[in-house]
């Protein structure tokens, strides 16, 4: 059984704030992982897709690490603004699986004006 | 706009009824996966197809739920009979085998609207 882990599994910040939350992933027979933002009432939608360690990617004023070697992965939101409140699911990929997405649970972020 | 399209939105049934969704990937994907929304559980992958073939259906419950790709247009989901423990949104996603790194990984996932079903 492959776990993936993220916590917290809620957040509450003001406006302007910055934050983070963690991905964590089986160490072995990694092969991606990826982050999606869901909005309540919509669907998930993918932010990035990471595959190599020491990746880091960006866009705007979110951004993600990742540690394949410890099984971990961040995701940084700079100056968190209310239409960030989402909440953020990270899928995980083992090499020996042929393609299979496991998300985890979500962290739920609520950005108050 | 390449989307994925689930029908239907919204379903209520009762107890002991069929109940078939469908789902349209995006033209040229040659992944497909049905997932349910729990609280429990967030997302729940219950089957994944490979250009058409299923690949993994280790999650869905085997006596009730079906899922199948009769073309590369439409992916279905049945369950027959529905309870109401089924009760939730179904996700269909679709992505494309190889756009990650190495060709044989599976890109990011495109998702429908979900179909939100309720068993009475």
């Amino acid at each position: 059984i492959l776990n993936v882990e993220q916590s917290p599994q809620s957040l509450h910040v003001q406006e302007g704030d910055s934050t983070n939350f963690t991905c964590s992933f089986p160490s072995s027979n990694f092969y991606a992982l990826h982050w999606y933002r869901w909005e309540t009432a919509k669907s998930p939608e993918a932010l990035f897709v990471m595959t190599l360690n020491g990746d880091e990617k960006k866009k705007g004023r979110i951004s993600a690490t990742l540690n394949t070697k410890e099984g971990y992965s961040y995701l940084y939101i700079k100056g968190s603004q209310p239409e960030d409140s989402a909440t953020y699911l990270c899928a995980f990929i083992s090499s020996g699986n042929t393609g299979k997405l496991i998300f985890g649970q979500g962290t739920t972020l609520q950005v108050k004006p | 706009d390449a989307r994925v399209t689930q029908t239907p939105r919204h379903k209520v049934t009762e107890m002991g009824q069929e109940v078939t969704m469908r789902c349209q990937p995006i033209l040229g994907h040659n992944t497909v996966f049905w997932y349910r929304q729990t609280m429990m559980q967030g997302l729940e992958l219950l089957a994944y197809f490979r250009n058409r073939a299923p690949l993994d259906d280790s999650g869905m419950p085997k006596d009730r739920f079906s899922a199948e790709m009769p073309d590369a247009t439409l992916a279905t989901l049945k369950i027959q009979p529905s309870e109401p423990r089924d009760s939730a949104v179904y996700f269909c996603a679709s992505g494309l085998k190889g756009k990650a790194s190495g060709g044989s990984g599976t890109g990011e996932l495109f998702f429908g609207e979900g179909s939100r079903l309720t068993v009475l």
